[in-house]
């Protein structure tokens, strides 16, 4: 079946730790999005990515960083540079052929202890 | 820049009809796109529109207008399991933005009651 899975599903991170979040769909899509939703909060956009080896910051791109080296995979990293990183993570792609919606992955909750 | 607007809250009845806004400023509208989240869940995709009018899906409706920067989900019959938060996103093709960019509204909880 074709979805998008994000992993792992929880994970805690020691404070000063760099860690990376995976992302991988297999719908074919070119673009890939990766949010961030903080508690009773909306989606805020962190990277996106629109083909291979190209990607563009979001409105909150800071202490982030983003790879995009397969179609099928556009993993997230979570920098010590980024001072309050407990949340939840989601990952979404689109076909921009169809232009249709957003698929999203399960979601990542990070906790930082 | 984008901007998304709508309700923080609303709460309804149980078999009552509820209509959530949502108004919008982008400078390369591509679609407008509502989504439903259960609290600690992905969002799920509900609706998407692109042209001025109602799109009617059961029991869900969305409207928009592109002019007035404006779109509504109507949700008739409420059910309990309708409780969630309601997600309004605009995709935006800007110039020197890299292409596609969806961005969200806060999103608007719903609390349907017996």
């Amino acid at each position: 079946d074709g979805g998008i899975t994000q992993s792992p599903k929880y994970l805690f991170r020691k404070e000063g730790q760099n860690v990376t979040l995976s992302c991988e769909q297999n719908l074919n899509h070119d673009a890939m999005y990766w949010y961030r939703q903080d508690p009773g909060q909306g989606l805020r956009l962190i990277y996106y990515s629109q083909i291979v080896n190209d990607f563009q910051k979001g409105d909150i791109a800071e202490g982030y960083s983003v790879s995009r080296e397969k179609k099928e995979s556009f993993p997230l990293t979570v920098t010590s540079a980024q001072k309050n990183p407990t949340a939840f993570y989601l990952c979404a792609s689109f076909s921009r052929q169809t232009n249709t919606e957003a698929f999203f992955g399960q979601g990542t909750r990070l906790t930082v202890v | 820049g984008q901007n998304i607007d709508q309700p923080t809250e609303m709460t309804a009845t149980e078999g009552a009809i509820v209509q959530i806004n949502c108004t919008y400023q982008t400078s390369g509208f591509n679609g407008l796109f509502w989504y439903q989240q259960h609290a600690g869940e992905a969002p799920t995709f509900l609706s998407y529109n692109v042209l001025d009018g109602l799109e009617e899906k059961g029991r869900f409706s969305s409207f928009l207008s592109r002019s007035k920067g404006y779109s509504y989900l109507l949700l008739k019959e409420l059910q309990m399991k309708d409780s969630a938060s309601y997600l309004c996103a605009v995709r935006d093709l800007g110039v020197g933005t890299g292409g596609f960019k969806t961005i969200f509204g806060a999103g608007t909880r719903l609390f349907v009651k017996a």
